[in-house]
């Protein structure tokens, strides 16, 4: 079945960088888009970045664009988020999730991980 | 930018019928996807293309979508069934996607 295992989440001071990985199993990534979707404490889901399978296409949320980056690596099976100027607003749970189509547009995230913490803090 | 509008909450006895709205201009035009989330857990999607459910997903959860008005509809429901609920769709002039704000489902 579907894996998805997000790592590299944890306590970082605004203006600094942080990078997460998403590890994927159980199907074949390099056929799938895929997402990073974030989740403020005690609030709603925000989609943050969106790759298509090859990394050909990439498209960001207005609160993150310039600031964040969205990559994979098909060899290893892995997805990414490089962070960079962090802010305290940035502060979420933050998922990676699978999409149904290979180009990830006018589609839906099928398969979510269970999701990594981030913490923007001085 | 495409804005979705949701009820905050919705209550309802169980075995009673749960019918929760997303609000969008011209949303009928639009693929409405929709996501359950239990608290502490990852969404699950429970409805994609407005009214298609995923395999594994009871057959007491549909979707339709008319007008300026995309509705989830839960029937029979179950203590299980009590948690947020996103609308989400891909709005091709900012090409982004876009969550509704969710709806909160309480089970009396």
């Amino acid at each position: 079945q579907v894996q998805l295992v997000e790592s590299g989440g944890g306590v970082v001071q605004p203006g600094r960088s942080l990078r997460l990985s998403c590890v994927a199993s159980g199907f074949t990534f390099s056929y799938s888009g895929m997402h990073w979707v974030r989740q403020a404490p005690g609030k709603g889901l925000e989609w943050v970045a969106l790759t298509s399978y090859d990394g050909g296409n990439k498209y960001y949320a207005d609160s993150v664009k310039g600031r964040f980056t969205i990559s994979r690596d098909n060899s290893r099976n892995t997805l990414f988020l490089q962070m960079n100027s962090l802010r305290t607003d940035d502060t979420a749970v933050y998922f990676c999730a699978k999409d149904s189509s290979r180009l990830g547009t006018y589609s839906s995230s099928s398969d979510w991980g269970q999701g990594t913490l981030v913490t923007v803090s001085s | 930018s495409y804005v979705l509008t949701q009820p905050p909450s919705v209550s309802v006895a169980p075995g009673q019928t749960a019918r929760i709205t997303c609000g969008g201009n011209n949303i009928e035009s639009k693929r409405v996807n929709w996501y359950q989330q239990r608290p502490g857990q990852a969404p699950v999607l429970v409805i994609h293309y407005s009214s298609d459910r995923p395999s594994g997903i009871p057959e007491r959860f549909s979707g339709s979508n008319s007008g300026n008005t995309a509705t989830l509809t839960i029937s029979r429901v179950e203590a299980g069934d009590e948690a947020d609920y996103y609308c989400q769709l891909w709005d091709s002039s900012s090409d982004h996607y876009v969550f509704g704000a969710g709806t909160k489902v309480t089970v009396l």
